[in-house]
């Protein structure tokens, strides 16, 4: 099993807060990602980065932010969260930074707002 | 851009029925990867394709890469009950992008 964390697993909060959700990886792995997913549905990708101080927006416009500071942390965070915002939060990880490796996937973020 | 379209989106099949999700890319791939998410879980890679018309198997399941690099499959013979859950394609060439999944659902 891969070795990639997220937390918190679960979270109910009240819009406007602000949120950050933890990722980190103890394989060295170059490549960090975060996908947004409704629950079994298609995969959207945030944000990537190819290694430390590296940050690039993915596919899907999104009002959150993340830094990589630390080979190893990857956090996303939600300045202000809204409802529209409620989803599952997914960060994975692949070695090296081409884009063709397999990637390893944390147990996810289920995200509520209220 | 590079985009990977997945078909179909839902399938449910009587247990041990067979079962078949497409891949098909607008651009030539370097390699396809699957992957499956069970209910309330996460991604987890099954395999990955490199060779053009390459065919590998796992126990009931055959993936398959088209001669020209552009679609692939995976078959699973036979569905179980514990097949259940999400199967999802990646295409890559600089980078890697995910098919929309299949979504399978297997009865008793």
């Amino acid at each position: 099993e891969a070795d990639i964390y997220q937390t918190p697993r679960y979270l109910v909060i009240g819009t406007g807060k602000k949120i950050t959700l933890e990722c980190s990886q103890t394989m060295g792995h170059d490549k960090m990602y975060w996908y947004q997913q409704d629950p079994g549905m298609e995969l959207h990708l945030i944000h990537y980065s190819y290694g430390v101080n590296s940050t690039e927006k993915g596919d899907l416009s999104s009002e959150s932010t993340v830094s990589r500071i630390r080979t190893e942390h990857f956090p996303l965070t939600l300045e202000s969260a809204r409802p529209s915002h409620t989803s599952q939060y997914l960060c994975a990880s692949s070695q090296g930074v081409a884009g063709n490796q397999p990637q390893h996937f944390g147990d996810g973020t289920r995200l509520s707002i209220l | 851009g590079q985009q990977v379209m997945q078909i179909p989106q839902y399938q449910h099949v009587q247990e041990g029925e067979d079962f078949t999700t497409y891949c098909n890319s607008s651009t030539t791939l370097s390699n396809i990867q699957w992957y499956k998410q069970r209910p309330g879980g996460h991604p987890v890679f099954l395999i990955q394709l490199v060779k053009s018309g390459e065919v590998k198997k796992q126990k009931r399941l055959t993936f398959q890469f088209g001669e020209a690099k552009k679609n692939s499959s995976l078959h699973i013979t036979a569905t179980q009950t514990t097949d259940v859950g999400t199967y999802f394609c990646a295409g890559s060439n600089n980078d890697m992008r995910f098919g929309a999944g299949t979504r399978l659902t297997v009865k008793p």
